[in-house]
């Protein structure tokens, strides 16, 4: 089973609104991070959450982390066209030495206009 | 000013070929990385490489070959191409362990 799974798989909103989306994740972490995809790019960084945080805030965005439950949400609020893409949490697993990050399965984020 | 380029962005090659894909990063990172993303979106390590060093090779079959002449440049060799690897390749960087990843534009390989 994968590490990370993402809660919806699919998201459809009207422009304005908010979104969100979890994260769930089975082993110890050191940080988890999410990631934006636009259709046919590569992925790009948006917010790292460190394992001692439970809120983080950046723009429109705010993520939150309870390791107890090993989750996390992503909100990204008034939503615009733009933010149209896939989005991602990967986790930064404790085990020393494994130098990755496990991505999640992903949730597709269609914002309307 | 591209951080992490990859070539070629597409590749369309028949079954039992041998290719390349090329990535660099002018960022200064220690530690690349090769992802495969599958036809459900789903991202999966192949390899990582710090300082020029294998550190991850994540079950890929040996028909795959990463190859890093300098700390900024990793490429992936495919031998004997299958239809089942057919799929985007993303190369990504870091500082290190979990630290951020920046992601090239990926490679969409076709095999037919």
């Amino acid at each position: 089973s994968q590490q990370g799974e993402e809660d919806p798989q699919a998201l459809s909103i009207q422009e304005g609104e908010n979104a969100t989306m979890n994260c769930s994740y089975k082993t110890s972490i050191n940080n988890l991070q999410w990631y934006r995809q636009n259709s046919g790019r590569g992925l790009v960084h948006l917010i790292l959450i460190r394992s001692n945080e439970r809120e983080k805030h950046s723009g429109r965005l705010r993520v939150t982390l309870d390791t107890s439950k090993k989750s996390s949400s992503l909100l990204i609020t008034a939503s615009r066209a733009a933010d149209t893409a896939s989005y991602f949490c990967a986790t930064d697993e404790t085990d020393f030495g494994n130098e990755k990050l496990t991505f999640g399965t992903g949730t597709r984020l269609t914002i309307i206009p | 000013d591209t951080a992490v380029s990859q070539t070629p962005k597409y590749l369309v090659t028949q079954m039992g070929n041998d290719k390349s894909i090329k990535c660099e990063q002018n960022l200064g990172h220690d530690t690349m990385y090769w992802y495969k993303q599958d036809s459900k979106k789903f991202l999966k390590i192949m390899f990582s490489y710090n300082n020029k060093e294998l550190i991850i090779n994540e079950t890929v079959p040996n028909r795959f070959s990463p190859k890093s002449p300098d700390k900024a440049h990793l490429n992936l060799h495919i031998n004997s191409l299958e239809l089942g690897d057919s799929a985007v390749y993303f190369c990504a960087s870091s500082h290190g362990k979990g630290r951020k990843a920046f992601f090239g534009q990926g490679t969409r390989l076709t095999v037919v």
